[in-house]
Order: structure tokens, then C-alpha cells, then sequence
């Protein structure tokens, strides 16, 4: 079973500069996240969607993150402008359902994306 | 907010050595999970935890939620360098919803 892809795994922008991330989920998950790393950090939540709806983007900055999931599979977050503490691994995950783990539920993680903002 | 504690920071020991790393919340959890992170790669789960007082074992490495569901440990047993990563600890809240509040982990080198 394919894993969650994500690309670009890399990327150097300069600040106040764009940039977008791509995800793909493990096929048939219907809950996906977009999480931030920074440097010696666990991940933080940016923004979860249940099918095509958000369920949660209550820690998104939403003057230069915007994230869309548009057909319920694949999905893309934006910064624009990008500051340099967005600096971080963007982190995409998905899990079949949104129900906590007493369900047997797992969040399945991607690589991720490396972002420098110089 | 729900904040997740974890100690120690940092943890360099020898190849053999026992170790034991904690995760602490002044909140209640439904559930507690545990991952580990190498370079380069996203968190993996490694257990997940649901009741107060609950002990799993995964090989030589032990996991405890403690009675309350606010903290836990991860144990590992004759440590070994492919032990080498970052241990994040995570709790689910008490609603339904499937949101993670991570720790800011324990980066474990296990020397040769």
C-alpha cells in the first residue's frame, strides 16, 4: 500500500516570496492534516479536513497560510508571503476517519516538506 | 490549550544501556501515542495507549499511561543504535475528533 506522497521535499525561497506544497493521501482516507515541525519542535496542527470540509484550522495564520482540499483526495498548502520563521517541515498525514484511537484509527505520515525561507 | 511535557531534551547513552524518557500534561487524554521520527522522515507510530494504568511492550521497549491519563513513559531495555531518533509523545483530546497535540520530543543517540 502506497504511503502519503508529498512534494516538493525540498524548497529555498526567499522571504516575502510564494510557495505551495503538495499532498496525496493513502488512498481512501477520508481525514487529512497539514502539520508544521520547526526545528526541535514537535509537530503543530494547521489544518485538518474531514472528505473535502475542514474540520479544524484554528492554529492556521490565515493572513498567509491558505490550504485546499478540493475533490476530498489530494491537497495544497500555500504561504504567501512567506516570513522567515515559517522555516519548517510541513508535514502532511491522513487517517481513515476522524475518530480518536479507541476506534483503532492511525495517522500515517509523510515525509514531508522542507521549507528555508532565507 | 493541552500542553505535552517531555524529558529528558536531549539522551546520549551506550549501546546496552537502559533508558527511560517521560511525557507529562496537567490535561487528561483519551488516548496517548508515541512515535519515532529519523532524520529526514516523518513521525512513525509506535503504540498507542487508551487506558489509565495501561502497559504494552514492543520488543524491548515499554510504554505506561499513567492512572490519570495525563502522563506517560516510554521505557527501552539494552538500547540499541538503531533505537537512534526523536520519541514524540502525542495526546488525543477528549472529543471525538482525531486531533494531535504533540511534545516537543526526546532525541535519543544510542552510541556504538
Amino acid at each position: 500500500e502506497a504511503g502519503v506522497a508529498q512534494s516538493p521535499r525540498y524548497k529555498i525561497i526567499e522571504k516575502r516570496q510564494s510557495v505551495a506544497f503538495w499532498c496525496n493521501p493513502i488512498s481512501g482516507h477520508a481525514t487529512l492534516y497539514w502539520y508544521q515541525q520547526i526545528l526541535g519542535q514537535g509537530p503543530k496542527l494547521l489544518i485538518q479536513f474531514q472528505n473535502n470540509g475542514v474540520v479544524d484550522d484554528s492554529q492556521l495564520p490565515k493572513d498567509r497560510f491558505s490550504a485546499e482540499r478540493l475533490k476530498g483526495v489530494d491537497s495544497t498548502l500555500k504561504i504567501q508571503p512567506a516570513k522567515l520563521e515559517d522555516s519548517a517541515v510541513y508535514l502532511c498525514a491522513s487517517s481513515s476517519t476522524q475518530l480518536n484511537p479507541p476506534s483503532g484509527n492511525t495517522i500515517y505520515f509523510g515525509e514531508g516538506s522542507w521549507l528555508t525561507v532565507v | 490549550t493541552q500542553l505535552l511535557e517531555q524529558s529528558p531534551q536531549f539522551l546520549s547513552i551506550q549501546e546496552g544501556e537502559n533508558l527511560t524518557v517521560y511525557c507529562n500534561s496537567s490535561s487528561v487524554f483519551s488516548s496517548l501515542q508515541w512515535y519515532r521520527q529519523e532524520p529526514g522522515e516523518g513521525p512513525v507510530l509506535l503504540v498507542t495507549v487508551v487506558t489509565g494504568g495501561e502497559v504494552k511492550k514492543l520488543k524491548r521497549l515499554t510504554f505506561q499511561f499513567g492512572d490519570a491519563r495525563k502522563d506517560s513513559s516510554l521505557h527501552i531495555t539494552a538500547a540499541q543504535p538503531g533505537d537512534t531518533g526523536l520519541y514524540l509523545c502525542a495526546g488525543a483530546g477528549s472529543d471525538s475528533n482525531y486531533k494531535l497535540t504533540f511534545g516537543k520530543g526526546t532525541l535519543l543517540t544510542v552510541n556504538p
